[in-house]
C-alpha cells in the first residue's frame, strides 16, 4: 500500500463549488503540507501542517482552507472553486526528528482538478 | 531558486550519455539538499540528498555535487536512460530555521533522445 494517498485521483466541478481534497498517510510523520502545480511549472506551498494543532499559511493560501483532522489525515478545501484553481494539488509529508533534522518530503500521487 | 512564475527549462540528453542538471540555490545559510524526480503524472520522488558539510555524494548511477562558494548544485545521471525522462527539481532547507521548510527550485525537464 502507499504512504500517502490522495482521494479523489481525478476531479472535475464547476465554478462556485465546494471541494475538499483528502490525503492520508501511513508513514506516521507529523507534518503535512499541501502544494499546487501548475502546468510546466514547479511545486508552490499552499498550506503545512506541523502538527495537529498547528497550521500555517503557505506562500499562495488564498481561497484555500485546511484542516488536520488527526496526525494521518490534512484536507485541502476549496470554498467556492474558481477556473484559475484548475491544476494538479499535492500532499506531502516529513519528519525530520529521524532524520538529524532534515526534512525529505515524501508525497502522494496528486490530484488532478479541473474548475470548469 | 523561486519556483514561482518560472516555466521549466528542459534538457535534451542522447540515450547512453552522462546528463548534469544544475541549480543555484539563495541561501548561503542552506545546509541541506535534496534532488526529486517527478515523472509525467506522478509525484516527486527523492533521489538523492546532501549536507553542506560534503562536497559530492554518490548513488545508484546518481551524483549529487555542491558548490558552496558560488552556492550551485548540481545532478549527474550516468547512462541516461529513458527512464530518466522526468522533471527534476532541487530543494534546499536550512537547519537553523526552526520550521525546518524545503525551498523548491524551479525544476528542469530532462528528455531522452533515442
Amino acid at each position: 500500500d502507499a504512504d500517502v494517498t490522495q482521494t479523489p485521483r481525478n476531479r472535475i466541478t464547476k465554478t462556485g463549488k465546494r471541494i475538499m481534497l483528502e490525503c492520508s498517510q501511513t508513514k506516521g510523520h507529523d507534518r503535512m503540507y499541501w502544494y499546487r502545480q501548475d502546468p510546466g511549472l514547479g511545486l508552490r506551498l499552499i498550506y503545512y501542517s506541523f502538527d495537529v494543532k498547528d497550521i500555517n499559511k503557505g506562500e499562495i493560501s488564498d481561497g484555500y482552507s485546511v484542516s488536520r483532522q488527526a496526525q494521518a489525515k490534512f484536507s485541502l478545501s476549496l470554498e467556492s472553486a474558481i477556473p484559475n484553481q484548475t491544476a494538479l494539488y499535492f500532499c506531502a509529508t516529513s519528519d525530520p526528528r529521524g532524520t538529524g533534522g532534515t526534512d525529505t518530503q515524501y508525497f502522494g500521487p496528486g490530484t488532478r482538478l479541473t474548475v470548469l | 531558486g523561486e519556483s514561482v512564475g518560472l516555466h521549466l527549462p528542459t534538457l535534451s540528453v542522447q540515450e547512453g550519455d552522462n546528463s548534469i542538471i544544475n541549480c543555484a540555490y539563495s541561501n548561503s545559510a542552506s545546509d541541506y539538499f535534496i534532488w526529486y524526480k517527478q515523472e509525467s503524472g506522478k509525484g516527486p520522488q527523492f533521489i538523492i540528498d546532501i549536507r553542506s558539510n560534503m562536497d559530492k555524494r554518490q548513488g545508484q548511477r546518481v551524483t549529487v555535487l555542491l558548490n558552496k562558494t558560488v552556492k550551485h548544485l548540481s545532478l549527474q545521471i550516468a547512462a541516461t536512460q529513458p527512464g530518466d525522462s522526468a522533471v527534476y527539481f532541487c530543494a534546499e532547507n536550512t537547519s537553523m530555521d526552526s520550521n525546518y521548510q524545503l525551498i523548491w527550485g524551479a525544476g528542469t525537464k530532462l528528455i531522452i533522445k533515442p
